[in-house]
């Protein structure tokens, strides 16, 4: 069965920085692209960016909104999706889901920006 | 980016009654493969997105048999053949064809 579980949410300052974890099991990690969704208080799904699959060189892929700020990594020996976050604002406050082909997803984990 | 529309945005539907959404696309999704990457999300409040169809018209495992998806190149549909008391919530459309992955807005259904 596949699961993945996030964590590494929590409340920081503008400005700051936070790293995310995705533990995923149940199928072979290496073999997937894997995706970061967010989703703000009240509001749609919005893709943060991924990482392709070891076929495809597990190259990062990033939203317009998050270029620059944020990165996303993988270690394939944990079975592993990080997602790591600078530059936070206000506007980045949202459940964080790790995804795989949109069809299994974590719980997500909460990330506030405020001071 | 592609943009995915929804509508509508607000579906009031009686139990067992059927509801329809429409989702266009604003460029083909057909990929290069010739597959069209085109799915469809559930969302209950306080639960992640939970996957139904994908490819179209594919059911994904354990979705009833009263959901079903249908269309081509830019315009799509979600259909529930007769609502259910836990059909309520929001649904999203999904293109996973061309990065970035891009939503509709939601269409929130509730029961009249």
């Amino acid at each position: 069965e596949v699961q993945l579980v996030e964590s590494g949410g929590g409340l920081v300052q503008p400005g700051g920085s936070l790293r995310l974890s995705c533990a995923a099991s149940g199928f072979t990690f290496s073999d997937h692209y894997m995706d970061w969704v967010r989703q703000a208080p009240g509001k749609g799904l919005e893709w943060v960016g991924r990482s392709r699959n070891k076929r495809d060189s597990y190259i990062a892929e990033y939203a317009a909104s998050v270029k620059g700020r944020f990165t996303i990594s993988r270690d394939n020996s944990k079975n592993s999706l990080y997602l790591e976050m600078n530059s936070l604002k206000s506007e980045d406050t949202a459940v964080y889901y790790c995804a795989r082909d949109c069809a299994h997803w974590g719980r997500g984990t909460l990330v506030t920006v405020s001071s | 980016d592609i943009v995915m529309t929804q509508t509508p945005l607000s579906l009031p539907v009686t139990l067992g009654q059927p509801a329809s959404i429409s989702c266009k696309s604003s460029q083909s999704l057909v990929r290069s493969d010739g597959n069209t990457y085109l799915s469809w999300l559930h969302q209950r409040p306080g639960q992640p997105p939970r996957l139904l169809i994908h490819t179209i018209s594919h059911r994904f495992s354990g979705v009833p048999d009263r959901f079903s998806g249908s269309g081509a190149d830019t315009d799509f549909t979600l259909k529930i053949s007769r609502v259910e008391g836990e059909d309520v919530g929001v649904y999203y459309c999904v293109q996973l064809s061309q990065s970035p992955i891009t939503f509709g807005q939601g269409t929130r259904l509730e029961i009249k």
